[in-house]
């Protein structure tokens, strides 16, 4: 059974700082790895979509990696600003046809 | 282009009651998924539908039930409501094994 892990669970940071969020996976046969964010009372936005023949994603000042063989995956988020205190969920699609999501880590960024 | 919406948004149920929430998503995707949200437990499987006419169980599937007679909508229903069943909701839909997942709004539902 696919296990997704997410490590901190919790992070906060000032304004302007660079920072990683990771997610590892314990099946590596994954079609892709997707990440989410969520605000409170709200639903999930998908930010970035890895499929697993693909190194890394970017969008504008995020920046997703994706190493299939050891599990891993990292969020890069450059020059974090306050609007991007949120949660932060990876998931993993396999064969089974469903994706299997990590706890999240909730980031904070101060101003 | 709605994307991915729910209805309804809020619902107050009493033990044993019965309701059905409604999914519905116009980017004719073929995959449609249910999933709970409660806090410390992160996002759960319910059901799920590969196509029309088709469903699944996933990880927590007891006290649901789903249908997909449409491609473009998946109903969650719950024959007998319970406590235990207070969480948010969320639909999901996607294109294929290997599409991007799009989450609607979410149904917030609390059984007393």
């Amino acid at each position: 059974k696919q296990e997704v892990t997410q490590i901190p669970a919790a992070l906060s940071v000032p304004e302007g700082e660079n920072l990683v969020l990771n997610c590892s996976f314990t099946d590596s046969a994954i079609y892709n790895l997707q990440w989410f964010r969520q605000d409170p009372g709200k639903g999930l936005t998908s930010l970035l979509l890895i499929q697993s023949s693909q190194r890394e994603q970017t969008s504008g000042r995020l920046n997703a990696s994706l190493d299939k063989s050891s599990g891993r995956s990292t969020l890069y988020i450059a020059a974090s600003q306050p609007g991007d205190s949120a949660t932060y969920l990876c998931a993993v699609a396999g064969s089974a046809r469903q994706l299997t999501f990590g706890s999240g880590t909730q980031l904070t960024v101060l101003p | 282009n709605a994307g991915v919406t729910q209805t309804p948004k809020f619902r107050v149920l009493k033990t044993g009651q019965s309701m059905t929430l409604l999914c519905a998503q116009d980017m004719n995707h073929e995959y449609m998924y249910w999933y709970r949200q409660d806090p410390g437990m992160g996002l759960r499987l319910i059901h799920y539908s590969v196509g029309e006419g088709t469903t699944a169980k996933g990880e927590v599937p007891d006290g649901y039930n789903v249908s997909r007679l449409k491609k473009q909508n998946f109903l969650l229903g719950l024959e007998s409501a319970a406590p235990s069943q207070t969480s948010v909701y969320f639909c999901a839909s996607r294109h294929g094994e290997r599409g991007e997942q799009y989450f609607g709004p979410g149904t917030r539902l609390t059984v007393t």
